[in-house]
This record gives C-alpha cells, sequence and structure tokens, in this order.
C-alpha cells in the first residue's frame, strides 16, 4: 500500500461547478498537506498548505486536513477551463525530514 | 525573480548512450533537490543537496546516475548508461532551507525518452 493514494482521474466537469480533489494517507505522522497543480509540460507550483489539521481558504481554493480519517481534500469554487489541469497532494512529517510524498495526482478537465 | 531553470527542456536519446541535465536554483535557494516523474506519476525525490554537499542520496540509482552541485549554485545529474526504463520527466526544485517547512520550487523539468 501507498503512503498517499490519490485518484489519478481524469476528472470533467462543467465550468462553474464546485470541484472537490481528495487525497488519503496512511503515516499519521505526516503534519505538513500540500497541493501542488502541474499544468502539462510544466513544473509543479504550490497552490495550498496547511499545517496539522483544520481548514485554509484561498480565494477560490479552499483546503480541508481530517487527520482523524487521514483524508485531505481541496475544493474549487466555481472552477475555469483555466484550471484545467492534474492537482498533486503532497505530505510530509515534521522528524527533521525534508522528504514530501506526492500522490499521483488527479487529471482535471474543466469544460466551458 | 527568475524561476528555476532547466535545460535542455526534451531529450530523446538511445538506451546505453549517456545523457546530462542542467539545473539552476533560484538565487539564494541554499537547498537543491532533484526529483524524477513517471508517467501518470508524482515526483520521487533522488538526491537533495545542502549548498555543495549531497545530504540524501539513498534513492539515486548509484550504478548509473550521478549528480554534483560544484559551487553550491547550479547542479547536473548524468545517467551513463540510460536504460529503457529512465524515460521520465527529472524536476528540479530548491527552496531557501530544508528546515520544517520550505515552500519548494519547481522548474519546468527535462522531459527523457530512451529508445
Amino acid at each position: 500500500q501507498k503512503e498517499v493514494e490519490q485518484d489519478p482521474g481524469p476528472l470533467s466537469v462543467p465550468e462553474g461547478a464546485i470541484v472537490s480533489l481528495n487525497c488519503t494517507y496512511s503515516n499519521s505522522a505526516f503534519q505538513y498537506f500540500m497541493w501542488y497543480r502541474q499544468y502539462s509540460r510544466k513544473g509543479p507550483e504550490l497552490l495550498m498548505y496547511t499545517y496539522s489539521s483544520g481548514n485554509k481558504e484561498d480565494g477560490r481554493f479552499t483546503a480541508q486536513v481530517d487527520k482523524s480519517s487521514k483524508y485531505i481534500s481541496l475544493f474549487i469554487r466555481d472552477s475555469q477551463p483555466s484550471d484545467s489541469a492534474t492537482y498533486l497532494c503532497a505530505m510530509k512529517d515534521t522528524s527533521g525530514t525534508y522528504k514530501y510524498i506526492f500522490g499521483t495526482g488527479t487529471r482535471l478537465k474543466v469544460l466551458a | 525573480e527568475a524561476g528555476v531553470v532547466q535545460s535542455p527542456r526534451y531529450k530523446i536519446i538511445e538506451k546505453k548512450q549517456p545523457v546530462a541535465f542542467w539545473c539552476n536554483p533560484i538565487s539564494g535557494h541554499n537547498t537543491l533537490y532533484w526529483y524524477r516523474q513517471n508517467l501518470g506519476q508524482g515526483p520521487e525525490l533522488l538526491i537533495r543537496y545542502e549548498n555543495e554537499e549531497a545530504v540524501d542520496d539513498s534513492q539515486l540509482p548509484k550504478d548509473r546516475f550521478s549528480a554534483e552541485r560544484l559551487k553550491g549554485v547550479d547542479s547536473t545529474l548524468k545517467i551513463q548508461p540510460a536504460e529503457l526504463g529512465d524515460s521520465a520527466v527529472y524536476l528540479c526544485a530548491s527552496s531557501m532551507t530544508s528546515g520544517d517547512y520550505n515552500e519548494q520550487f519547481f522548474g519546468p523539468g527535462t522531459r527523457l525518452t530512451v529508445l
């Protein structure tokens, strides 16, 4: 079993829809939870990060962490065709290691 | 401010040939990472540098892969000889330090195809 599981999609939604992207994990030591967006032929870029549990909002994006369920989510409101990309979750513990563990990524297509 | 620069962007080689990738991190970033991203997968760390020192190369296949970071700035990742299974995107990232949390900034990657 992988430490981080993510549905690869593709996920197709109409423009304006609310998108929900999710990851589950098995390592209870993870404390930092990141969401990266990766456009085709580009490197990943950080969208949001959350430390420990709770919610974080930034514009149309909301990140949620539920450590009791080992489950994290990224919500995109009013989705736009420009949101079409692969979304990668990444996680890290605080043991002193720097290592990010990435999910496989979910491909999202927002249809105009 | 310039981001992480990588070259070449694309490389096609025949198996058993050598290949090298170059990375220039963001100015002032002491920590440099090389990742490999296979098709449909997330990035996986190969090696991390703190300044000139490779502080973690445990995931680097040392029989054929090597890396260097001279003067603690630019870095080169080499594969010799390349195998079919090395086809992937090789990503370079940098951060200010590798402390508890420091955002890693990724370059666009080098897409390697081994025929």
